[in-house]
């Protein structure tokens, strides 16, 4: 079955460092894959998104690329930010309906 | 576009209990989810609705698990009895832009919080 693999956390950085959180997946077909993003004391909520191979989604600074060939979705931030603490969920989908969500990364952000 | 209001935001019930969760989509979408996330884990699909009609409940545990939409609109889920696994937050979630769907793309309710003592 469809599965995803995050990096584990927690993952603790400094302002402004860079940020990598590593997201590799398992499906059957040409899954749609997303990054979700849960700020504490609030829903899930989309952060970006990439529906086919080589395509690049962005939001918030942040950036992932679609990679067929490695079935990877890494999540990168250049420059991050306090108020970028949250727990990060890479999912898939593949046409189905149904979602998978990776395990979560749990990011803190110290000044 | 507006949001998806859930309630109890938090329960404490002992095991064998029997709880309810109501989650609403407010704009009218026309499917629907009920997701279970256990502490540490990644939302896992219970239920999908489109309109009242059940799309795929193979991971709801039928046995104590139960799920209805009645006129397509807002969305009960029930537990009973409760185990003390059934700990976890229900989240309900529809698509996010109805006008340009894509599946996965998904808008979360902020969760019912439950704890099974």
């Amino acid at each position: 079955g469809d599965s995803v693999t995050q990096m584990e956390g927690p993952v603790t950085l400094s302002e402004e460092a860079f940020l990598t959180i590593n997201c590799t997946y398992t499906a059957t077909g040409y899954p749609s894959l997303f990054w979700y993003v849960q700020y504490p004391g609030e829903g899930l909520q989309l952060l970006l998104k990439a529906t086919k191979a080589d395509d690049k989604g962005s939001n918030k600074g942040f950036e992932a690329t679609y990679r067929k060939e490695t079935t990877s979705f890494h999540l990168e931030k250049g420059s991050v930010q306090v108020s970028d603490s949250a727990v990060y969920f890479c999912a898939l989908n593949t046409n189905a309906g149904k979602s998978t969500f990776g395990d979560g990364t749990t990011l803190t952000v110290k000044p | 576009e507006a949001g998806v209001a859930q309630s109890p935001r938090y329960k404490i019930i002992e095991k064998r209990q029997s709880v309810a969760f109501w989650c609403n989509p407010i704009s009218g979408h026309a499917t629907l989810y009920w997701y279970q996330q256990i502490l540490g884990q990644g939302p896992k699909l219970l239920i999908q609705f489109q309109n009242n009609g059940v799309v795929d409940d193979s991971q709801l545990p039928k046995d104590r698990f139960s799920a209805e939409r009645l006129k397509g609109v807002d969305s009960t889920l029930k537990i009973q009895p409760a185990k003390l696994e059934d700990s976890a937050v229900y989240l309900c979630a529809r698509v996010l832009n109805s006008g340009s769907f894509i599946p996965g793309e998904l808008f979360f309710g902020e969760g019912s919080r439950l704890t099974v003592l």
